[in-house]
C-alpha cells in the first residue's frame, strides 16, 4: 500500500482557499487518491478522489501532479464549517475496499 | 435521505458483557464495513462485508463478530466486552469494495468499564 504524508495541522482564513498538500511517492499507477474529512464528533466524510486526471465537485478540487507523486485538495472559499481532520488516502484493487487512515491534517478556519 | 444509521449513539457497558451495535444503510449499496477509532488514531477496520452472504476480516477482528442480516443491515457484536474495546465505532457501506466511496454513519460511542 502507499503510504501518504501529511501536514500534522494548517490555519486558514475564512473566505480564502485552503490548500491540503499531501505526498504519496510510492502510489502505483493503479492507485487512485481518496480525500475525506472528519469533523468533530462525526463520521468520515467523502470529499473527492481521482486517478491522474484533476477533478473538481461541489466540495473541493483535486490537483495530482504529472507524475503522480502529490496531490493538493483545495477548497475554494473556506469557511469555519470546513475546520475538520482532512485524510488523504491511496487506494488500490489490492485493498479490496480498505481504507487504510493515516493521521491526517487538522485544518483550523480561522474567522 | 438517512444514508448510514448506526444504534446507539452512546453506550456504557461494565467488562464482560455482551452488545450488538446495529447499522443499517438505505442507499442500496452492496458492501458494509466496520471500524473503530481511538483517541488520536485514525480509523481502523474491524470486518467487512463485500456483499450480502460475505464477511470478511479487516485489520483488529479480534474480539468482534460481525453478520450481515440482509442487504441493509451490517451488525457488530461484542461477545464478552474488555476495557481495550473502549472506542468510537463507525460503519460505512459503499456501491461495492472497488474505486468506490465509503459512506459514514455518525458512529457509536462505547465505554467499557
Amino acid at each position: 500500500d502507499a503510504k501518504t504524508t501529511q501536514p500534522t495541522s494548517m490555519d486558514c482564513a475564512e473566505g480564502r482557499a485552503a490548500n491540503l498538500p499531501c505526498n504519496h511517492s510510492t502510489i502505483s499507477g493503479n492507485e487512485y487518491v481518496y480525500w475525506y474529512r472528519q469533523i468533530h464528533s462525526q463520521g468520515p466524510q467523502y470529499i473527492i478522489h481521482g486517478l491522474k486526471n484533476n477533478e473538481t465537485n461541489e466540495m473541493a478540487s483535486l490537483i495530482i501532479t504529472e507524475d503522480r507523486k502529490s496531490s493538493t485538495l483545495i477548497l475554494p472559499h473556506a469557511t469555519l464549517r470546513d475546520t475538520a481532520v482532512y485524510y488523504c488516502i491511496v487506494w488500490g484493487s489490492s485493498n479490496t475496499g480498505k481504507l487504510i487512515f493515516g493521521q491526517g491534517t487538522t485544518l483550523q478556519v480561522k474567522p | 435521505n438517512a444514508g448510514v444509521t448506526q444504534t446507539p449513539k452512546f453506550q456504557v457497558l461494565k467488562t464482560g458483557q455482551s452488545m450488538t451495535l446495529q447499522c443499517a444503510q438505505d442507499m442500496n449499496h452492496n458492501s458494509m464495513y466496520w471500524y473503530r477509532q481511538d483517541p488520536g488514531m485514525g480509523l481502523r477496520l474491524i470486518y467487512y462485508s463485500a456483499s450480502e452472504g460475505t464477511t470478511d476480516k479487516g485489520e483488529v477482528p479480534n474480539g468482534y463478530n460481525v453478520s450481515r442480516l440482509n442487504k441493509r443491515e451490517f451488525s457488530l457484536r461484542l461477545e464478552s466486552a474488555a476495557p481495550s474495546q473502549t472506542s468510537v465505532y463507525f460503519c460505512a457501506s459503499s456501491e461495492d469494495t472497488g474505486y468506490r466511496p465509503q459512506h459514514f454513519g455518525d458512529g457509536t460511542r462505547l465505554s467499557i468499564l
